[in-house]
């Protein structure tokens, strides 16, 4: 079965540097998101992403973070210059035709920051 | 918020018997979906349930919907020891395209 695929699993950083999260869509989905999740916390709407823009974003999007696709396949989340409260886990999903349809999510990338 | 918030926020049971979660939302939706998580790794899609259904089975899994007091609950029958994950709630809106996930509730199945 396909599936959405992150890298790197883990990625440690000092804060203020910027720090890119990759991910690889289900290839016939059209809709692509990221999601973060603090320990233990909640899992956060960050923004979400479809005919190469974002298409809604959340309050936690700020200037810091951008979005991008780079070619067909991959989908990028970029933290210009991170702060320890970034810390957590990051996960990209996508869906097929976005409204009514499954999420379906990467095994998530675990953001330290230090 | 419009997000889902899930209780229990823990939950433990013996293998066998069953589990029930309860999520209550704030605004209007156009579905409900559940998903689960194993300690460490991604969600995954459980079920989808649409405003206009009140029940949906799949599996050991029941999910019922009550638009009018925006909340849902999801039933596993006859849990297993590997039942043993989180459970959220999302709910997408009927506004955007975006789902907004509750806390989740931490379900052990102890065999």
């Amino acid at each position: 079965e396909p599936e959405v695929t992150q890298t790197p699993s883990h990625q440690v950083t000092q804060m203020g540097q910027e720090v890119i999260l990759r991910c690889v869509p289900i290839s016939n989905h059209l809709y692509f998101y990221w999601y973060r999740q603090i320990l233990g916390q909640k899992v956060e709407f960050l923004v979400s992403f479809y005919n190469n823009e974002i298409s809604e974003k959340s309050e936690i999007f700020d200037d810091q973070f951008s979005v991008e696709r780079p070619d067909g396949s991959n989908f990028t989340l970029k933290i210009r210059s991170t702060k320890l409260e970034d810390s957590a886990m990051y996960f990209c999903a996508s869906s097929e035709w976005g409204e009514r349809s499954p999420l379906h999510f990467g095994n998530g990338t675990r953001l330290t920051v230090t | 918020s419009q997000q889902g918030e899930e209780d229990p926020q823990a939950l433990s049971i013996q293998e066998g018997e069953n589990a029930t979660m309860n999520c209550s939302y704030k605004t209007s939706i156009n579905n409900l979906q559940w998903y689960r998580q194993n300690s460490g790794r991604g969600l995954v899609h459980l079920i989808l349930i649409r405003s206009n259904e009140r029940e949906k089975h799949s599996g050991r899994l029941r999910v019922t919907l009550d638009t009018s007091k925006k909340s849902s609950s999801l039933l596993i029958t006859a849990s297993r020891a590997a039942d043993t994950a989180s459970y959220f709630c999302a709910t997408e809106t009927n506004t955007g395209n975006q789902f907004y996930f509750g806390t989740g509730t931490s379900l052990t199945v102890i065999p």
